[in-house]
């Protein structure tokens, strides 16, 4: 098993361009996440999907898109960058979100730059 | 404001002895908690979890305390390891919802 899978591992943009990172996961798990790591600020959730075509909003969504149309992948899309969504972003996923009794696993991570 | 919280942004500690990282939270619906370790350029990996049930939850070297009283967890390596040198974050979810962290704390097990 490849686990979760990240791409790219590392990302500069410029005001006002687009990209999408990428996730994939392989163990089957219906829930997948992404999450922003910010100095001093821990992991802040962005998105996130309980299944195959439903996703919903976490503590941070503005100026990011998702869609959820396989089981494995979870794009994240930056529509118009800004230098405040320069960041390090992990995807994660899990067997489920509910019951709290579960483990998730993270990728390696996107190092994003918006200069 | 911050619904789970690490104090100690880092923490030296000498190889051999112990590592006490502290967590405090202030949503007393939160069930739920977990332990990451995360290496530098990699994905946080998970170390160890406790329910609300339990006030300690062992693991190897690793030992997690509750005090759901306090709203305060503490994580405890025995003994400590250069290879433990990472940060750590704490994470907390209240049932069926979606997980919270804190900041991390850095730990450098000096050899």
């Amino acid at each position: 098993n490849a686990g979760v899978t990240q791409t790219p591992k590392f990302q500069v943009l410029k005001t006002g361009q687009s990209m999408t990172l990428q996730c994939a996961q392989d163990m089957n798990h219906e829930y997948m996440s992404w999450y922003r790591q910010d100095p001093g600020m821990g992991l802040r959730l962005i998105h996130y999907s309980v299944g195959a075509g439903i996703t919903d909003q976490g503590e941070v969504p503005n100026g990011y898109n998702v869609s959820r149309s396989t089981t494995e992948d979870f794009p994240l899309r930056l529509l118009s960058a800004a230098p405040s969504q320069t960041s390090v972003y992990f995807c994660a996923s899990s067997y489920t979100r509910t019951g709290g009794m579960h483990t998730q696993y993270f990728g390696p991570g996107t190092r994003l730059t918006v200069l | 404001d911050q619904q789970v919280k690490q104090n100690s942004p880092s923490l030296s500690v000498q190889e051999g002895r112990i590592s006490i990282l502290n967590c405090d939270y202030t949503n007393s619906m939160f069930d739920y908690f977990l332990w990451y370790k995360k290496y530098p350029a990699e994905g946080p990996t998970f170390l160890i979890s406790i329910s609300s049930i339990k006030d300690k939850n062992e693991d190897g070297r690793f030992t997690v305390f509750l005090n759901k009283s306090a709203k305060h967890l503490s994580l405890h390596i025995v003994p400590s390891q250069p290879g433990d040198s990472a940060v750590y974050f704490c994470a907390a979810s209240n049932y069926g919802q979606n997980f919270v962290f804190g900041p991390g704390t850095r730990l450098s097990a000096l050899p």
